[in-house]
């Protein structure tokens, strides 16, 4: 089954860090590019950050840009994002989503459950 | 950035109904918009992509058209399962948005 699990949300105090997870199986995760997307509650979808089948090349929010970095693992299947600095208006449920081939527009064809992140003292 | 606004934000429905909602972007991005469909508590799921290209095991009650700046969902029977929020991304350039979102609930 073609799937991306998350993982690695919590509660966390604004300034601190949080690095969430996302684990890809039953495709291959190298040809593919990654994306993250957050969902504050009750509000819309905001895409956060994308990486490139290799890790080359990452594109970001603005406003995550500096705090926030995408990354990825090859040979672990794993799709990451280190959260520094975090604030409030990050409290949001954030979702691993895999970037579709080119032939269906790139579009995020397979998600994740989500995970939530809360910042908050 | 590129804005995305769809309308109606709010849709009151009832089973059988043909109802379609609205994706107006702030400029031009040809075909490369898609739609996802939410339902409380679950993840998006990708409905349409390519502006008018229905994604594998989505029932063909969905289309999608449009080019440009102006695209539209169309739900051609209502079922009781498509009683969710849906959503329209751009693809065009980055950063990637998505619309405000439209709720259609049962009337």
């Amino acid at each position: 089954e073609v799937q991306v699990v998350e993982s690695g949300g919590g509660l966390v105090q604004p300034g601190g860090s949080l690095r969430l997870s996302c684990a890809a199986s039953g495709f291959t995760f190298s040809t593919y590019w990654m994306t993250w997307v957050r969902q504050a509650p009750g509000k819309g979808l905001e895409w956060v950050a994308s990486i490139k089948k290799d890790g080359s090349d990452k594109k970001y929010l603005d406003s995550v840009k500096g705090r926030f970095t995408i990354s990825r693992d090859n040979a672990q299947n794993s799709l990451y994002l280190q959260m520094n600095s975090l604030r409030a208006e990050d409290t949001a449920v954030y979702y691993c989503a895999r970037v579709g081939e080119p032939s269906i527009g790139d579009a995020f064809d397979i998600w994740g459950q989500g995970t939530m992140v809360t910042v908050s003292s | 950035d590129i804005q995305l606004t769809q309308s109606p934000s709010f849709l009151s429905a009832s089973v059988g109904d043909r109802v379609t909602i609205t994706c107006r972007a702030s400029q031009g991005i040809s075909s490369h918009l898609a739609w996802h469909q939410q339902k409380p508590g679950k993840a998006p799921k990708l409905l349409i992509y390519t502006a008018s290209t229905l994604q594998s095991g989505v029932p063909s009650r969905f289309s999608g058209s449009g080019s440009g700046t102006e695209f539209t969902l169309t739900i051609s029977s209502l079922q009781p399962e498509d009683f969710a929020t849906y959503y329209c991304q751009h693809l065009n350039s980055y950063p990637i948005t998505f619309g405000q979102g439209t709720r259609l609930e049962i009337k």
